[in-house]
């Protein structure tokens, strides 16, 4: 079994609409867990570290099940700019693993 | 500041070549990271270097793939004999602390590796 895993999607949104993604993890020693951002052709950038049961930044949101191991992305108010690829990752033992990542289309 | 930068920006062989790849972390991260990313997929953990400790080389696919890291800073990807599956975006980052659970990474822009 993959240390990290995602549906690829992609998921189609309209403008406005609120999406969610989720990541399963194995592993239930992971430390810490985050959600990057991926443009086409661009290397990863951090969106949320998650660290406790969750967080929220505006408006985005993620939250950490350890009991069920998945984290999630919430984002509201879907812009055509979040369009990009979402890549979850965790840390444990000095090593980080990623997933494959979840491609999101915002359309107009 | 500066980010982690990576050189070259593409790189184009020949089936066969060896080719170096340059990783120049954020000044004062104590671990980096090298990554291989192939098209449309995730990040394929490479190698992973801590301070003045030994490397983490589990992810390394082949005994043709070895890194280096001097003085702590600056860190060289080597491939040797490249073959055509080794076609890739290699990604380094790096992160300020000595791995604790608040870890946070950076990742530089890459190098794309295409192998003829």
């Amino acid at each position: 079994r993959k240390e990290v895993e995602q549906d690829p999607g992609p998921f189609n949104v309209p403008e406005g609409a609120t999406v969610a993604f989720n990541c399963t993890y194995s592993n239930s020693a992971s430390q810490s867990f985050f959600w990057y951002r991926q443009d086409c052709r661009k290397e990863p950038k951090l969106l949320m570290s998650v660290y406790s049961s969750g967080n929220e930044d505006g408006r985005f949101t993620a939250q950490l099940n350890r009991a069920s191991q998945y984290i999630s992305l919430l984002i509201r108010d879907s812009k055509l700019s979040d369009s990009a690829t979402y890549l979850c990752g965790k840390y444990n033992f000095n090593k980080f693993y990623f997933g494959s990542g979840t491609k999101l289309n915002v359309k107009p | 500041g500066a980010g982690v930068s990576q050189s070259p920006s593409n790189k184009v062989t020949e089936k066969g070549k060896d080719v170096e790849l340059r990783c120049d972390p954020i000044s004062g991260h104590t671990a980096l990271y090298w990554y291989r990313q192939s098209l449309g997929q995730g990040l394929e953990f490479l190698i992973y270097f801590q301070g003045n400790s030994a490397p983490d080389k589990s992810g390394l696919p082949s005994d043709r793939f070895s890194a280096e890291r001097t003085g702590g800073s600056v860190s060289t990807l080597t491939i040797q004999r490249t073959q055509q599956e080794d076609s890739a975006v290699y990604l380094c980052a790096s992160s300020p602390t000595l791995g604790g659970a608040t870890d946070t990474q950076y990742f530089g822009p890459g190098t794309r590796l295409t192998v003829l």
